[in-house]
């Protein structure tokens, strides 16, 4: 399968503890965006990278958030002191160039407890 | 079965009819729109594209119609089939990066 990747699919943790997430784009895509999408609503965006750059951050990304991909390949989403709030779907999606269709991977579900 | 006026949340179609998804957009910047489907558990499924030199684009059972005009965006399913019964969601964007996702029509597809 040469899909976008993201591990883990799940994760539960309780209030207060860090979590990281990862996302393994399709091959030779430049483009990696997060997204985060809450129950019955679409996907919010949540910040891109052109390689390893990280061009655009959402202001639904407080500081608490950091994103990194370090060598233009996988990226991680870090969130530090995990919140109620929080919980959600994780999506990562990666595009070949502009204006070229984002595909999603299946996301990595958050759920605090 | 079609979605009447702007958005309905919901679409139930009977097996084999057509199907049409209506989509308000709202930025008229936008230029570059994309349908994607999600199924429970799994991420948003590229559908197909348009863009706003375009007034309508087919695909393998699909086909996208762009009225700039109105800001409106309609998917038209042929042959409804059981496999299509999911959430589909019109995203726009005016910047080639961060997609604006509307509210979502979850499509039923009776047997």
């Amino acid at each position: 399968d040469t899909g976008v990747s993201q591990n883990p699919r799940h994760k539960i943790t309780k209030r207060g503890q860090n979590v990281t997430f990862r996302c393994d784009p399709i091959s030779e895509h430049n483009r990696l965006y997060w997204y985060r999408q809450t129950l019955g609503q679409g996907p919010e965006f949540l910040t891109y990278f052109q390689n390893e750059a990280q061009l655009e951050k959402s202001r639904l990304l407080s500081d608490r958030f950091s994103a990194e991909r370090p060598k233009g390949s996988f990226s991680t989403l870090e969130i530090q002191r995990t919140e109620q709030g929080d919980s959600a779907m994780y999506l990562c999606a990666s595009s070949h160039d502009r204006n070229q269709p984002q595909h999603f991977g299946d996301g990595t579900r958050l759920s605090i407890l | 079965g079609e979605s009447v006026g702007l958005h309905l949340p919901t679409l139930s179609v009977q097996e084999g009819d057509n199907s049409i998804i209506n989509c308000a957009y709202s930025n008229s910047a936008s230029d570059y729109f994309i349908w994607y489907k999600q199924e429970s558990g799994k991420g948003p499924q590229f559908i197909i594209d348009i863009r706003s030199n375009m007034d309508k684009r087919q695909g393998q059972r699909v086909t996208v119609l762009l009225n700039k005009t109105v800001k409106h965006l309609s998917l038209q399913i042929a042959a409804t089939q059981p496999g299509d019964s999911a959430v589909y969601f019109c995203a726009e964007t005016y910047n080639d990066y961060k997609l604006s996702f509307g509210a979502g029509t979850t499509v039923t597809v009776r047997a």
